[in-house]
Formats: structure tokens, sequence, C-alpha cells
């Protein structure tokens, strides 16, 4: 089955740039897309189509997938955006969707 | 607006059976493509099953065989039932509207419903 993997937690301070990757098998051939989800709320999109932002996410989200590598980038990381985030794509050749195991941000 | 509200979770014991229900308002259950998705504590999100607008169906292999999601289109609500339920179901399980098209993704999502298998 297909597999995601993002690193376990990410720091960065106030006002810096945080990048949160997203790995898998030709990962580039599919489009990626991402969740936060802070502790008590339901998951939000932030990021779908590898790089698009649905309306209401700040610019400071962006996002691009190619080879076996998406990245999600926060641009002037706020204390707000701290909360875990997961990649997630479609396997077509299972019907199945899949998530990585998630990634939490810490803005300190 | 879109609403996605989950009932159903309680605590029960392993080996039981347990009926989630997902009410849905704004949009039409059977128009659309919905899922289940789950959060066990202290764990990262797991897709659990999904339903395709023609009705087909797909499952994770942690649940295949024991789960079964269907949708009742006159209530415009979906289901998922769960049998022969173990300690590691226990989670937070989420109805989701899903984007299936060039991409697929979730754009709504419920808040949540917990369900606690123990004896």
């Amino acid at each position: 089955s297909y597999e995601l993997t993002q690193p376990p937690s990410v720091s960065v301070s106030p006002g810096q740039t945080a990048s949160i990757t997203c790995s898998g098998d030709k990962l580039g051939n599919k489009y990626a897309c991402w969740y936060h989800h802070k502790p008590g709320q339901s998951p939000v999109l932030v990021i779908y189509h590898d790089f698009k932002r649905p309306s209401g996410i700040p610019e400071r989200f962006s996002g691009s997938n190619s080879g076996n590598t998406a990245t999600l980038t926060i641009s002037g990381t706020q204390a707000m955006d701290e909360a875990d985030y997961y990649c997630q794509v479609w396997d077509s050749s299972t019907g199945n969707v899949v998530f990585g195991g998630g990634t939490k941000l810490t803005v300190l | 607006e879109v609403q996605l509200v989950e009932t159903g979770g309680d605590l029960i014991q392993p080996g039981g059976s347990l009926r989630l229900s997902c009410a849905a308002s704004g949009f039409t259950v059977n128009s659309n493509y919905m899922s289940w998705v789950r959060q066990a504590p202290g764990k990262g999100l797991e897709w659990v099953s999904i339903i395709y607008s023609a009705g087909g169906t797909y499952y994770a292999d942690s649940v295949k065989g024991r789960f079964t999601i269907s949708r009742d289109n006159s209530k415009n609500t979906l289901y998922l039932q769960m049998n022969n339920l173990r300690a590691e179901d226990t989670a937070v399980y989420y109805c989701a509207s899903m984007v299936f098209g060039v991409d697929v993704y979730i754009d709504f999502w419920g808040q949540g419903t917990l369900v606690t298998v123990s004896s």
C-alpha cells in the first residue's frame, strides 16, 4: 500500500519560514493536499492540488510537489500556525485515501 | 452553509457493534464522495472508508470486513456500521465530504464523535 512519510516535528521562530516535507514513491505524479489540525478542533484544508489555497487561507501558506517530495511552506510563521500538519493523497491503484503520519509544528 | 454533524459515539465493549451517523446539510450526500476518518488518542489521522457518489465503497485494511459505510438519501445521512470492535478502534471519528476530480481532498469535516472500545 502507498505510504507517506513526514517528520514528527518541526520548530520555527515567529516570523521565520517553516517547511514541512511529505515523502512518497513518485509523489510528484500525484496531487498532494495539506491540512492543519489543532487540538479539540476539526482539521482544516490549507493547500490542495499541490499548491492551491482554499479561500480564507492566508497567503503565507504555499505548497509544492516534485519528485518524491511535497513541501508545505509557511512564511512569516505566526503563533496561531502552531498545529499538527498532515499531507494526503489519493492512491488510484487501491482507491484508498492516504494520510501522512503528521508533523507537529511548534512556534517558539 | 455546509454542515456535517456526527452522532453515535459511545463506550462499547470489545467485540461489540456500533453505528455512527453523519447528518449533512447544505448539500446532498448521494451526489458527493463521503469519507470517514479517525484519530486514535495520541495518533495521527487515519482514513477509514469512502463511498463514491455512484455507490462504490472502499475500506482501509484495518477495518475491512468489520466496518460498512452506507448512506440514506431520504435522510441525507451517512453511516458507519462498526462490528467486532477492538480496542485499537478507539478514536474520534470524523465524517468528511470530499472533492473527487483531478485531485482528491476533503473540503468539509464534521466535529467528530468519540468511540471508546474498552471492557
